[in-house]
């Protein structure tokens, strides 16, 4: 299986800050590289698919890039909605789909 | 609107088996696949398998290999997961997610658009 590792595993901002979390695969996945928000008690939010594409409804302070094995995903001024965990997820060649470990975002 | 509306919270012993259920509604059930995805408690999101409801077909991660089944009704566009010989190891939040696609040049990128709510299943002896 293809292996995401996240960098860092947590991170402390405040209001404001320009926050990037990255993403390494194990091996080349091209563009199959997603982002995805996740709060406690609730379901995962889709924010970036094929690496760079924002999805509908998703604020455009949040952008994707990368390509082949590294990945970035950039939240250019942090807001208080935006305090949760960040995982990405490739979805590169046969589906054997697989998640990086999470990044958790938190109040400075 | 999309909705994926999950069944509720589980209780089992250990040894049991789980089947929770996943209802699609806003859109065509057979035009997009259905993955699950689970997250046990304070750990990340793991991935745990996928089925066409179009054809039936299904891939399962390799950790959940002959204990895990994947089935859909047509009729009222709900899917099912269910997980055998349960272990504590298996207590955990589990998602259905409906699977999009972006169509780039000869080649498509899979994602997750919409999840359900999430559904509880407790381990316990």
């Amino acid at each position: 299986d293809i292996q995401l590792t996240q960098s860092p595993s947590s991170l402390s901002a405040s209001v404001g800050d320009r926050v990037t979390i990255s993403c390494r695969a194990s091996q080349f996945i091209s563009r199959y590289l997603n982002w995805y928000q996740h709060k406690p008690g609730k379901a995962p939010r889709l924010l970036i698919y094929a690496a760079s594409s924002l999805q509908s409804g998703v604020p455009s302070r949040f952008s994707g890039s990368g390509s082949g094995t590294d990945f970035t995903l950039t939240i250019s001024s942090l807001q208080p909605e935006d305090f949760a965990s960040y995982y990405c997820q490739q979805s590169f060649g046969t589906r054997a789909w697989t998640f990086g470990q999470g990044t958790k975002v938190e109040i400075k | 609107q999309v909705q994926l509306e999950q069944s509720g919270a589980e209780v089992r012993r250990p040894g049991a088996s789980v089947k929770v259920s996943c209802k699609a509604s806003g859109y065509t059930f057979t035009d997009y696949d259905i993955a699950w995805v689970r997250q046990a408690p304070g750990q990340g999101l793991e991935w745990m398998g996928w089925i066409s409801p179009r054809s039936g077909d299904t891939t399962y991660a390799q950790s959940l290999q002959g204990r895990v089944t994947m089935t859909t009704d047509t009729s009222t566009s709900t899917a099912y997961m269910e997980v055998r010989s349960l272990t504590s190891d298996d207590t955990a939040v589990y998602y259905c997610a409906r699977e999009d696609r972006y169509a780039g040049n000869g080649y498509y990128i899979l994602y997750f658009d919409y999840w359900g709510q999430g559904t509880l299943v407790t381990v316990s002896s």
